[in-house]
């Protein structure tokens, strides 16, 4: 398929653990975006990357949130030292451009559980 | 982080009912957007605004752009049960064009 993929789909991980959430956005997209999704929450925009540079990392909770993107196309987010609330639903999406909403295309997500 | 008004949270309704659900913010978007969420899914576009004013259609869904820019609603008419899921509104904001989204309405339909 060429829509936007991530990986792993679920993820169940100890608390103080690190993880790593893989996106691989439609090819030739050189817009990225990480959102999080909460129990009950709407989704909580976290990180913006065009081409491998992230101009808006204005979302991201706190220091244990990184990401990267490499090649202007799979990104990385990585949470060090896990804690319960960083369970979520991680949702990446990707755009042709920076403009245009029509055009930004989700992933499936990642289901992550701190127990 | 900033979110969007969105009322109501849920709805139990009939097939064949229309549907209403409303967004407001405190901030002006010059962007609104309607999303659809199925479980174990990522949110579709299922309709965007781009003008104060704007009223558009796609096939049973309806919105519009409140002349304000802080406001939006959603029609569903006609429910049928695959309408099941959860909306949500989105304002598109800054020159990244992040998406500021609503707390969302569920909705179930009763076939």
């Amino acid at each position: 398929g060429a829509g936007v993929s991530q990986s792993p789909s679920n993820k169940v991980t100890e608390k103080g653990k690190d993880v790593e959430l893989r996106c691989d956005p439609i090819s030739g997209h050189t817009a990225l975006y990480w959102y999080r999704q909460s129990l009950g929450q709407g989704l909580e925009f976290l990180i913006y990357f065009q081409g491998n540079s992230a101009p808006d990392k204005s979302g991201l909770p706190s220091d244990r949130f990184s990401a990267e993107r490499t090649g202007g196309s799979v990104s990385t987010l990585t949470i060090q030292r896990t804690q319960q609330e960083d369970s979520a639903v991680y949702l990446c999406a990707s755009s042709p451009t920076s403009g245009g909403a029509k055009t930004q295309y989700f992933g499936p997500g990642t289901r992550l559980l701190v127990l | 982080g900033q979110q969007l008004n969105q009322s109501p949270q849920s709805m139990f309704i009939q097939e064949g009912e229309d549907v209403s659900m409303n967004c407001t913010s405190s901030s002006i978007f010059n962007t609104w957007l309607w999303y659809k969420q199925d479980p174990g899914e990522g949110p579709v576009l299922l309709i965007a605004l781009y003008k104060a004013g704007e009223l558009t259609s796609n096939g049973r869904l309806t919105a519009q752009f409140g002349i304000t820019r802080k406001d939006s609603f959603l029609n569903i008419s006609a429910s049928i049960p695959s309408d099941v899921g959860i909306y949500f509104c989105a304002g598109l904001s800054g020159a990244t064009n992040k998406l500021i989204f609503g707390t969302g309405t569920l909705l179930a339909v009763q076939p």
